[in-house]
């Protein structure tokens, strides 16, 4: 089954302990992206990735870091976590350039 | 920077009575158009897109899209809706010279009553 996985899918933490969101993808894609959402904000982009190896900041990159070492995974990290941090966040990939994709089941992160 | 409004942020309606959300975007070029749907609990999925051709595009349960160039507009109708359709709707836009950047609205949460 094609599918985006995300890890974990709820998270509580406190603040300044680095954690890291895993996400995988089996589709073979090249694109992929992190997002977070906010009530009554949407989705708004943190990184993406147009291939192994090239990633680039979205709209929101500040206190993330990414890395694509492998083609199916994505991993978004957070260094030192803050409250503001806390948010849903939703990992997606795409086989084409056309802005369609496929989102992960989200994770929900609590920075305490 | 290029922005999309809905306006209506949140929608109760009842079973069987008609939908339409608004979306409209800033971009003056050319775009890609998508609705997207998240049920309660689950991730965002395809409801339908626009990349060219016919305005009026349909998706999958009945959702149907009418492309405005005019009114920078991509509104979303139903003619009759379900309780399962109950869930949050965002409108997001590509610009077709950027890659899969998405700018997404902020959403519009339908509560229909059964």
């Amino acid at each position: 089954e094609a599918q985006v996985t995300q890890n974990p899918r709820y998270l509580i933490t406190v603040t300044g302990k680095k954690l890291t969101v895993t996400c995988s993808q089996n589709m073979n894609h090249e694109y992929m992206s992190w997002y977070r959402q906010d009530p009554g904000l949407g989705l708004r982009q943190i990184y993406y990735s147009m291939n192994v190896e090239v990633t680039d900041k979205g709209d929101v990159p500040e206190g993330y870091k990414v890395s694509r070492k492998e083609k199916r995974n994505f991993p978004l990290i957070l260094e030192s976590p803050s409250p503001n941090q806390t948010s849903l966040y939703f990992c997606a990939s795409s086989g084409n350039w056309h802005g369609e994709l496929f989102f992960g089941e989200g994770s929900r992160l609590t920075v305490l | 920077a290029q922005s999309v409004s809905q306006h209506n942020h949140h929608v109760i309606l009842s079973e069987a009575a008609s939908l339409e959300l608004g979306c409209n975007y800033s971009y003056g070029g050319t775009v890609n158009l998508f609705w997207y749907v998240q049920y309660p609990g689950q991730h965002l999925q395809l409801l339908l897109k626009y990349f060219s051709g016919d305005p009026l595009v349909k998706g999958i349960k009945g959702f149907e899209a009418e492309f405005i160039k005019s009114k920078f507009s991509f509104n979303l109708r139903k003619p009759s809706v379900q309780w399962s359709d109950t869930a949050e709707y965002f409108c997001a836009v590509n610009p077709n010279n950027a890659g899969n950047m998405l700018t997404f609205g902020g959403g519009t949460r339908l509560m229909v009553k059964p």
